[in-house]
């Protein structure tokens, strides 16, 4: 079984300060997804990385994923409120049918 | 244009009560998948169909039944509910010519199933 070890657990910040989350496995990946998640919803993928080395922005979010391909890091910059919720980690290996397997997940809050 | 659809979204069942949870996508996907959510987790998989007629066991499936009798439809049963399966359960659908550089998993709203 594949794991993917996500961190931190808990983010609680304020408005304005960066952040960075981890997303590790023993394993390669074949591509690595980052969701996020809202109370009552379910998760939204944000991004997809490929290629090892791959850097990928969404506005104030950045996506990278390790040249191995073993792990992946969502940094935010210059955080807002509206970025508060769970952000989710997911991988996948070979051809595996679109199976995901996700990380435990981070819990952020954005204090105003 | 609904998406992935759970029903119910809530539900208390006891102990060796037996229910169905029902998934619906309309975006014609071949792919659809049963996860459960528990608190520090994440989400594992349960079952999953790559099309109709097909199932197959995913990483925590005791406990679980599931049929794919139509390609909209993805049923997931439990016929003896205990509270070790008290949790949040989504479904999920991912278009099959889209597996690889561009896998996207569309998921339902969730159905929070609590087991006393």
């Amino acid at each position: 079984t594949q794991l993917l070890e996500q961190s931190p657990q808990f983010l609680s910040i304020q408005e304005g300060e960066n952040l960075t989350v981890y997303c590790n496995s023993s394993s390669v990946f074949s591509s690595l997804q980052w969701y996020r998640q809202e109370p009552g919803e379910g998760p939204v993928l944000l991004v997809t990385v490929v290629t090892g080395g791959e850097v990928k922005k969404l506005k104030r979010l950045t996506f990278q994923f390790g040249d191995a391909r073993k792990d992946s890091s969502l940094h935010i910059t210059a955080a807002q409120p509206g970025d508060t919720g769970l952000y989710l980690c997911a991988g996948v290996w070979g051809t595996s049918y679109g199976k995901l397997t996700f990380g435990q997940g981070t819990i952020l809050t954005v204090h105003p | 244009n609904a998406g992935v659809t759970q029903t119910p979204k809530f539900r208390v069942l006891k102990t060796g009560q037996s229910m169905t949870l029902l998934c619906a996508q309309d975006m014609n996907h071949e792919y659809m998948y049963w996860y459960r959510q528990d608190p520090g987790m994440g989400l594992r998989l349960i079952h999953y169909s790559v099309g109709e007629g097909t199932t197959a066991k995913g990483e925590v499936p005791d406990g679980y039944n599931v049929s794919r009798l139509k390609k909209q439809n993805f049923l997931l049963g439990l016929e003896s509910a205990a509270p070790s399966q008290t949790s949040v359960y989504f479904c999920a659908s991912i278009l099959r010519r889209d597996i690889g550089r561009n896998t996207e998993a569309f998921f339902g709203q969730g159905t929070r199933l609590t087991v006393v």
